[in-house]
């Protein structure tokens, strides 16, 4: 069975800093690596997806994340960020090929101006 | 090009009654799934729709049921709500034979049980 953990629940920053938000997985298998973000009272968004190939992936709204297998971990990161990236982010793996996703806790990033 | 859209957006029900909310998948999908979000938590995987059957079922009681029908809609039902059934339920879309793992999620159904 897979598991996701997202190592912080919450990040503060202040707008124009760089961003990290740390994912850990657990698989005995291949899996997809996903990042999702749920702005309040709405649904999830896809930032960006691995699914093979190169271990740096670029995602919308300047969003990137590198895929490390020795250390199953797929970390998000973003060089700058804005105040309307102010929501939760929700890292997701799935079991390759079915496409059930198995979430993270999610991590609250809130940016002060 | 419509996204997944789901019915209604807020619902309040008490302990004991049923409940069934709907799901339109994104036009050209064939896959629905169904998620269960509950305050300050990931999406917890409840089902998944393909071809009218269920697919795949994640760890949730017989009280979680679903249908899929042949435009592919979906309905969720919850029979003999609890408390504990108060949460965001969200519906994905996906394309069986893209095989990328990608869903499309709507805006869900919060459900408030009292």
């Amino acid at each position: 069975a897979q598991s996701v953990t997202q190592l912080d629940s919450q990040v503060p920053v202040f707008e124009e800093a760089p961003v990290e938000l740390r994912c850990n997985y657990s698989s005995s298998v291949s899996v997809y690596l996903f990042w999702y973000v749920q702005y309040p009272n709405q649904g999830l968004q896809l930032l960006l997806k691995y699914l093979s190939g190169s271990t740096l992936v670029k995602g919308i709204n300047g969003f990137e994340a590198e895929f490390n297998k020795s250390q199953t971990s797929f970390h998000l990161r973003k060089p700058s960020v804005h105040i309307s990236d102010t929501a939760e982010y929700f890292c997701a793996v799935s079991e390759i090929p079915t496409d059930k996703l198995i979430f993270g806790t999610g991590t609250r990033l809130q940016v002060f101006p | 090009d419509a996204g997944v859209t789901q019915s209604p957006t807020h619902l309040i029900k008490t302990r004991g009654q049923q409940v069934t909310l709907r799901c339109s998948p994104k036009s050209g999908h064939d896959t629905v799934s169904w998620y269960q979000q509950a305050l300050g938590q990931g999406p917890q995987f409840i089902f998944q729709y393909y071809e009218e059957e269920e697919r795949q079922r994640g760890n949730f009681p017989d009280r979680f049921s679903g249908h899929q029908f042949p435009n592919y809609s979906s309905e969720l039902n919850v029979n003999a709500l609890l408390l504990g059934d108060s949460a965001l339920y969200l519906c994905a879309s996906s394309l069986v034979i893209a095989n990328t793992g990608e869903l499309f999620f709507g805006e869900g159904s919060r459900l408030t049980v009292l």
